[in-house]
């Protein structure tokens, strides 16, 4: 059965602080990770990584991915209250040579900035 | 911009009763997904479709039901509703195939079974 562990499972934290939140995952026949922003609504999408040590970036946040390791991090540097939500890790796995997007999901780690 | 919409936001019913929760997606996509949150649980998957008419069981399929009979619509049914069926529920929707596609999400139903 495929599994995905996230850790901490919740964080508070002042604004301007750094954080690394985990995700490690047992899983056969890994194709993809996918990391997650959910505030009060629906989760929206924030990296996809397939590729060991090859860092995605996008402003104030980056991830890296240990295919040997089998963990993923998810870095936010100089924190703001906006970055308060739920971050969602989950894993996609190939089914007999073809994906449907099937994903399996962590329990997500539940981030709280104070200004 | 893709567009998941669900029905509802915000559900109540009561026990014993037939609930439906549908989903539309507006960008073609093959494959659709219906999961619950919970706390400390995350997202659990009930079922998915690949295509139309078509439906593979998730980790949680107890107790509902799915219905696709159009590519753009997927309906989650609850046959008769129960109390440890409260709940956040998500659906999602992706392309098909060999290109890496992340699921896009609707904004949630929130159902209280009573």
């Amino acid at each position: 059965e495929d599994k995905v562990v996230q850790s901490p499972l919740s964080l508070v934290v002042h604004e301007g602080d750094t954080v690394t939140l985990n995700c490690s995952y047992e899983v056969t026949n890994f194709r993809s990770l996918l990391w997650y922003k959910q505030e009060k609504k629906a989760p929206t999408f924030l990296f996809m990584l397939t590729s060991s040590g090859i860092e995605k970036k996008s402003g104030r946040l980056s991830s890296i991915l240990d295919k040997k390791e089998l963990f993923s991090i998810l870095n936010i540097t100089a924190t703001q209250t906006g970055d308060s939500a739920i971050y969602l890790c989950a894993v996609e796995a190939w089914a007999g040579g073809t994906s449907y997007g099937k994903l399996t999901f962590g329990q997500g780690t539940i981030l709280t900035v104070h200004p | 911009d893709v567009k998941v919409t669900q029905s509802s936001r915000y559900l109540v019913k009561r026990t014993g009763e037939k609930v439906f929760l549908e989903c539309v997606q507006d960008m073609d996509h093959e494959n659709m997904f219906w999961y619950r949150q919970d706390p400390g649980l995350g997202l659990r998957l009930i079922y998915f479709s690949y295509d139309v008419k078509m439906k593979e069981k998730g980790d949680i399929p107890e107790g509902y039901s799915v219905s696709r009979e159009k590519k753009e619509r997927f309906s989650l049914i609850l046959e008769s509703a129960s109390t440890n069926q409260t709940s956040m529920y998500l659906c999602a929707s992706s392309l098909s195939g060999l290109l890496y596609n992340e699921q896009f999400f609707g904004p949630g139903t929130r159902l209280t079974v009573l």
